[in-house]
Formats: C-alpha cells, structure tokens, sequence
C-alpha cells in the first residue's frame, strides 16, 4: 500500500537560509509524486510534481525536489527562504490504478524568522 | 478558468442544523474529491467521483455525512445533523482523468458548529 512521511512537522529557518523539507513515501508502482503548498486560509496549490523522465523537478517560487528511487524519497528545497514561503506544505503520491487519488503526508508547517 | 468554486466560503450553524457545502469543479476534470481538514487530523478524505458516480466514500465519518454530484459542474456534501466535532474546513478538489495531473483544490469552506 502507499503511503507517505513527512519528516518533522514544523520547520523553522531564518530568512535566505536553505529550506529542506522530508518526504519519503512507500509505493509498490512507479510513483507518481506532488507537493503542494497551503497558504493560511487558502486551499491547496500545486508547487511541483513528479512523473516520469528527469529526476530534478523545479516548481513555481524557486521551489525544486528530487525524486531518488533507491531512497524512496522526494525532498523539497529551495536555496534562500524568503518570509513569503512561510506556509504549510504536503507532500502527496498518487495511488498505482487510475483513479486521481492520492495520499497526503501530514504537512510540514515552514517557519522563516526575519 | 475561474478555478474549482466552493460555497460558502464561511458557515456558523447550531448543532443540529443541516448543513450543506457547495462545489463547482473545473470544466471537463473527471474527478471530484471532498476533503476535511483539522487540526487534529489532518487533511483527510472523504469521497470522490469519477463521472459523476461515487468511487470510494470510505472516509465519510458517519451516516449524517452524504454527498451527490447531480451532474458534471456540481456537487454537495450535506451533514445532517450536525456537530461540534464536524467544525472544519472542508475542500473540493478536481482534476482531469489522466494518472500524471494533479488535482486543482478550490477555497474551502470554514464550517464552525457551535
């Protein structure tokens, strides 16, 4: 069965400081992979994902992870924090059938101290 | 695209009060999703369609939860009675048929039940 860790639920960095935020997930398919970000009091947006071809995957707001297959891991990171990206994030894998559903981690809460 | 439309966007009511949210996915997505989000739970959910038809709605909480999707440009998910314990914010969410995309999450619904 799928599923999905996000290490640690709060992550707090100063600002320009390098943002690294956990995920590692089970799958017994290819996963497809997501993370999305959640602003306060907004719904879900998507900041990058990944399918199939180059493992380096860049989203919006300089936003980047990897997808590395022997670490079952899809880290996000993102080289100098700005006070904007405070926010919380999930990571997310899609199930191996059709259907569109995916599973969530917990989110990861991302503190940026001025 | 206007995006995934929820309704209301806040909603108080009194125990025991029918409730019932709205959503209105984007235009040709084959997928709805409904999701409830705490604080102590997580982003969880709830149901979802394919066409119209419910697919999975092993994460409805209990039988005062129902939702329908009459056709392909809306859906509801009513409780009835309601509870303290069902205050949330509840997210719609759709997205195309394909495996690779991502699902498109609207505003939600702050549901506060006193």
């Amino acid at each position: 069965a799928q599923s999905v860790t996000q290490l640690g639920s709060h992550v707090s960095v100063s600002e320009g400081a390098l943002v690294l935020l956990r995920c590692n997930y089970s799958s017994s398919v290819p996963p497809y992979l997501f993370w999305y970000v959640q602003y306060p009091n907004q719904g879900l947006q998507l900041l990058l994902k990944y399918t199939t071809g180059a493992t380096l995957v860049k989203g919006i707001n300089g936003f980047e992870a990897e997808f590395k297959k022997s670490e079952t891991s899809f880290h996000l990171t993102k080289p100098s924090a700005h006070m904007s990206d405070a926010a919380e994030y999930f990571c997310a894998v899609s199930l191996s059938s059709n259907t569109g559903k995916l599973i969530f981690g917990q989110g990861t809460t991302l503190q940026v101290k001025p | 695209d206007a995006g995934v439309i929820q309704s209301p966007r806040h909603e108080v009511t009194e125990m025991g009060q029918e409730v019932t949210l709205r959503c209105k996915p984007i235009s040709g997505h084959d997928y709805l999703f409904w999701y409830r989000q705490t604080m102590m739970r997580g982003l969880e959910l709830l149901i979802y369609f394919n066409n119209n038809v419910p697919i999975d709605d092993s994460g409805m909480p209990e039988d005062r939860f129902s939702a329908k999707m009459p056709n392909a440009s809306f859906s509801t998910l009513k409780i009835q009675p309601s509870e303290p314990r069902d205050s949330a914010v509840y997210f719609c969410a759709s997205k195309p048929g394909q495996r690779n995309n991502e699902q498109f999450f609207g505003p939600g619904t702050r549901l506060t039940v006193l």
